[in-house]
């Protein structure tokens, strides 16, 4: 049940297309979701974050889009860019939990 | 300002050894969290310090691992008697108060032999 479930493995994408990274989870009492960035050799950094009470969050060319009643969310990246190429990581905790739940990660490709 | 630094950047160790792993967080967190990520895996939580106690501990695998932060700040993941299994990334994670985003450190990537 603290499972965070992520797709795809892995994915290619041209210069300035769209990269979809879809996450689901089962505890309805997750109550906060952020996605992190991971270069080779790096720790991960936040990328982006939300909380269940909007459905979308834009921060620049990232977007999160949440599903509360599908128990989904996924990060949209815009016109993206070969220097986007990392793992994506979406995680979820909730107050009181204070530990992240990963998901596997999606290692993303942005061919030039 | 300086983010969490984590020393050693590798270590490679012999099966059965004893090894420390070091963490410094961001000053003033006083949150900190220890993960451990395989290859081509998610961080999985090990360890969470509020202060110098360790509110949670239920990640920690087995009694051979053991984190000390004993003055509220640096934290030390410690590991005996290693085995192959162990070899992975570890990465140490702070937060400051009440706020929700954790900051990770580049991680010790462990290696036993």
């Amino acid at each position: 049940q603290q499972q965070v479930k992520q797709s795809p493995q892995s994915l290619i994408v041209q210069k300035g297309g769209i990269s979809i990274i879809n996450c689901a989870y089962e505890n309805t009492a997750f109550d906060y979701f952020p996605w992190y960035q991971q270069f080779p050799g790096k720790g991960p950094a936040l990328l982006i974050a939300i909380r269940p009470d909007v459905s979308e969050k834009k921060e620049g060319r990232f977007t999160i889009s949440f599903n509360k009643s599908a128990k989904q969310f996924s990060l949209h990246i815009m016109d993206s860019q070969p220097g986007d190429s990392a793992t994506y990581f979406c995680a979820a905790t909730y107050t009181g939990f204070q530990k992240l739940v990963f998901g596997t990660g999606t290692r993303l490709l942005v061919s030039p | 300002g300086a983010g969490v630094s984590q020393t050693p950047s590798n270590k490679v160790t012999e099966k059965g050894k004893y090894v420390e792993l070091r963490c410094d967080p961001i000053s003033g967190h006083t949150a900190l969290y220890w993960y451990r990520q395989s290859l081509g895996q998610g961080p999985e939580f090990l360890i969470y310090f509020q202060g110098t106690g360790a509110a949670d501990d239920s990640g920690l695998p087995n009694d051979r691992f053991f984190a000390v932060r004993p003055e509220g700040s640096v934290s030390t993941l410690k590991i005996q008697r290693t085995e192959r299994g162990d070899s992975a990334v570890y990465l140490c994670a702070s937060r400051q108060g009440s706020t929700d985003t954790q900051y990770f450190g580049p991680g010790t990537r462990l290696t036993v032999l």
